[in-house]
């Protein structure tokens, strides 16, 4: 079991380039999810999922895509980068009713 | 919409003192709460969780309390060591309808030797 991966662990945009930050899972989770972590700000949630086909908006959505195509891959897309959206990006999935969250490496983004 | 408050944002403790974090949460249909520890560089991890059918839960030197009325839940470290120091993250979601996970802003722990 691989858990939750997460690609690319580094990444520098330019203000304007798009990209997205990948995440799959193997552990057959419905749940999937987005949060973006800025020093003194916490864990802050963008998007998140219940399900293939089902995406829902959390916190800070705004400057941010997904969608939830299979069970295992939940992207995060982002069209137009903007210097306010550099921070660390974490991947998380949980499922079977635990409950537990689990995360993944965290993919560093920087936008000049 | 749903909200998690924590407290302190930062806490230095002598070694084999006792820490406690405190959250508070304001969505009443909430019904899980864990606690995550992230050391400098790495992801969150869980160290310890409750429902809401639970007042107390304790895992050795771990302990986490549950009060639904007053929608407050706390995190107790006892005995401190070097190694408790990290950051720690308070979390709320309801695990049966949105599944939706918020995280309070977290809590730098410092035990000094």
């Amino acid at each position: 079991n691989a858990g939750v991966t997460q690609t690319p662990k580094f990444q520098v945009l330019k203000t304007g380039q798009s990209m997205t930050l990948q995440c799959a899972q193997d552990m057959n989770h419905e749940y999937m999810s987005w949060y973006r972590q800025d020093p003194g700000m916490g864990l802050r949630l963008i998007h998140y999922s219940v399900g293939a086909g089902i995406t829902d908006q959390g916190e800070v959505p705004n400057g941010y895509n997904v969608s939830r195509s299979t069970t295992e891959d939940f992207p995060l897309r982002l069209l137009s980068a903007a210097p306010s959206q550099t921070s660390v990006y974490f991947c998380a999935s949980a499922g079977g009713g635990t409950g537990e969250l689990f995360f993944g490496e965290g993919s560093r983004l920087t936008v000049l | 919409g749903e909200n998690v408050e924590q407290h302190p944002s930062t806490l230095s403790v002598q070694e084999g003192d006792s820490a406690v974090i405190k959250c508070t949460y304001s969505d009443s249909a909430s019904n899980y709460f864990p606690w995550y520890k992230q050391e400098l560089g790495k992801r969150p991890q869980l160290i310890i969780d409750i429902r809401s059918n639970v007042g107390e839960k304790k895992d050795q030197r771990i302990a986490v309390t549950l009060n639904k009325t007053a929608k407050h839940f706390s995190l107790h470290i006892t005995e401190t060591q070097p190694e408790d120091s990290a950051v720690y993250f308070c979390a709320a979601t309801d695990l049966s309808g949105t599944y939706k996970y918020i995280f309070g802003t977290g809590t730098r722990l410092k035990v000094l030797a």
